[in-house]
Formats: C-alpha cells, structure tokens, sequence
C-alpha cells in the first residue's frame, strides 16, 4: 500500500526566505506525483504536475523535483512571500489512477 | 472555463439521516473522482468513475456510501443513515481522461456536519 510523507508538518518563515518542503513515497511505481496548495476552507489548487520520466518542473517561484527511484519529492519556494502561507500537499498516482495524499505541510510566511 | 462545482458548499444534518452532494465536473473531462478530507485521516479516495465503465468503488467506507454518475456529467454522492464519523470534507475532482499523466481539478468541497 502506497503511503506518503510529508516533512516538516508545520513551516514559518520570515519574508524572503527560499524554502524546501519534502515528500517521500513508499512505493517508487507512480505515474506522476502532483503538488497541491489548500488554502483555508477551500479546495486543492495544482501547483505542479510532475511524470514518472521527468526530473523537475518549474513554474514562476516554484521548482519541484521528483527522484522516483528513491522515492523523493521536493518543493523549492524562491523569495516566498506572506501569499505564499497555505498547506501544501503531495501526491502520487499509480496504476491504480487513485491519488494518494500525504498529510501536507503548513507554510507561514511572516511579514 | 469553469471549474469544478460542488454543492451545497456546506450541508448540517442530524444522526441518522441520508444527504446528497452533487458535483459538476469541468466540461469534456471523462473522469471524476471523490475524496475525503477529515482532521484524523487527511485526504482518502472515495471512488472514480471513467466515462461509462463500472466506477471503482474500493474506497468508500462502507455500503451506506454510494454515488452515480450520468455519463460525463453531473456525479451525485449519498450518504445513507448518517454518523458523526462521516463529518468531513468531501472533495469532487475531475480530469481529462482516466491516465496517470492527467492533472486533476478540484472542486472547493462540501464540509457535511453530522450532529
């Protein structure tokens, strides 16, 4: 069974700082692993949609990368920003079409 | 275009009684998908449904959960005699096809309230 870790579970920094959140899986036989922000009381935004044969994907501030045979997923934030504070969340499909979370990281981002 | 709908975007019913979430996925896209999002548990696959194959149902928690989906439309999900364990949030997405290469859209949820 597929299961998904997400570390560290809580993050604050101050303004500006770049910053690394962490994502490993148990099971290396994905399609693709996906990065999602939930901001309070709302829904899942997709951030970034990585394949099983890529290596990273980057749009504006964030770049995520995916090392599928060790089982690692990181998402780098440049220059975060107060806009930035929300959980991000990661998940890996595999055959099965079913994504299957980890329990996310909550970002705060100071002024 | 639009999103993913959801309605009611909040529902509160009492122990016992059945409720309906509705879904309206993004025009075009084949498959749709149901999760659950609860404080214990974090986010957990309900079911999916791919154009008009049988949907897989391996995730819903018990035979009081169902849902129906009207070819590539509207999905309904019932929650017959309902518990206090059920209070979550249920989450709709959609994607093009039923491929892993797909992104998925989510919908903003239904936060159900079980007293």
């Amino acid at each position: 069974k597929q299961e998904v870790t997400q570390i560290p579970a809580a993050l604050s920094v101050p303004e500006g700082e770049n910053l690394v959140l962490n994502c490993s899986f148990t099971d290396s036989a994905i399609y693709n692993l996906q990065w999602f922000r939930q901001d309070p009381g709302k829904g899942l935004t997709s951030l970034l949609l990585i394949q099983s044969s890529q290596r990273e994907q980057t749009s504006g501030r964030l770049n995520a990368s995916l090392d599928k045979s060790s089982g690692r997923s990181t998402l780098y934030i440049a220059a975060s920003q107060p806009g930035d504070s929300a959980t991000y969340l990661c998940a890996v499909i595999g055959s099965n079409y079913k994504l299957t979370f980890g329990k996310g990281t909550l970002l705060t981002v100071n002024p | 275009g639009a999103g993913v709908s959801q309605s009611p975007s909040n529902k509160v019913t009492e122990k016992g009684k059945d409720v309906e979430l509705r879904c309206d996925p993004i025009s075009g896209h084949t498959a749709l998908y149901w999760y659950r999002q609860s404080l214990g548990q974090g986010l957990e696959f309900l079911i999916y449904f791919q154009g008009n194959s049988a949907p897989d149902k391996s995730g819903l928690p018990s035979d009081r959960f169902s849902a129906e989906r009207t070819g590539e439309s509207v999905s309904t999900l019932t929650i017959q005699r309902t518990q206090q364990e059920d209070s979550a949030v249920y989450l709709c997405a959609s994607s093009l096809n039923l491929a892993g290469t797909d992104t998925q859209y989510f919908g903003p949820g239904t936060r159900l309230t079980v007293l």
